[in-house]
């Protein structure tokens, strides 16, 4: 499983655009990029996946450079209830089991 | 549609005691995962399941016992608590293994005394 390195805490104040990036720099050609979001007192949601190049959808995008070795997770203007911990994990879309390991995350801090 | 469900929210035990944690989700997924988060940490997988009737162990597995008799439910047990175990317990489903999004219950909150 490849291990990832996410900064433990960032601060933003609403409306701005915050990117967090994940380093990943034994990823293998056939993992994954899986960002998940945690509330306080709430399980993980899982917020965007992807592969390469960009991904986005209706809360996020997801940058990922040529060679995989890390990716950014761009939050757009961000309001207050984005305050939450931001986790990066990496693993294969392969059949059979293979744990999602979570590391401590990133601690994003939005304010007025 | 609940997803994943989990009862009791809240629990306190005395040392020595036992409980199960259920875990029920109505997704019809194959794969149901017990995680343990403590303060300021990630989540540790402690056991999985990849199917009814099969479990294996995660990565802090001692001192609980699982069980996934229906597909729907996945137990966790706690034979004897010890106050190391106090924690908030997360209970997810996926449809096929790791990678996919999981699906994450609320979690239960577990105070050993």
């Amino acid at each position: 499983l490849a291990k990832t390195t996410q900064p433990i805490s960032m601060d933003s104040y609403e409306g701005q655009e915050v990117n967090i990036t994940c380093s990943h720099n034994n990823i293998a050609t056939n993992d994954y990029i899986t960002w998940y979001q945690q509330f306080p007192s709430q399980g993980p949601r899982f917020i965007i996946q992807g592969y390469k190049t960009k991904v986005t959808n209706e809360v996020a995008s997801l940058f990922i450079p040529a060679d995989r070795k890390s990716s950014t997770l761009s939050l757009p203007r961000v309001s207050l209830s984005d305050t939450a911990v931001y986790y990066c994990l990496v693993g294969t879309l392969n059949t059979g089991f293979q744990k999602l390991v979570f590391g401590t995350g990133t601690r994003l801090l939005v304010s007025p | 549609n609940a997803g994943v469900t989990q009862t009791p929210k809240f629990r306190v035990l005395k040392t020595g005691q036992s409980m199960t944690l259920l875990c029920a989700q109505d997704m019809n997924h194959e794969y149901m995962y017990w995680y343990r988060q403590d303060p300021g940490m990630g989540l540790r997988l402690i056991h999985y399941s990849v199917g009814e009737g099969t479990t294996a162990k995660g990565e802090v597995p001692d001192g609980y016992n699982v069980s996934r008799l229906k597909k729907q439910n996945f137990l966790l047990g706690l034979e004897s608590a010890a106050p190391s175990q106090t924690s908030v317990y997360f209970c997810a489903s996926s449809e096929q293994g790791a990678a996919y999004g999981y699906t994450f219950g609320s979690g239960t909150r577990l105070t050993v005394v």
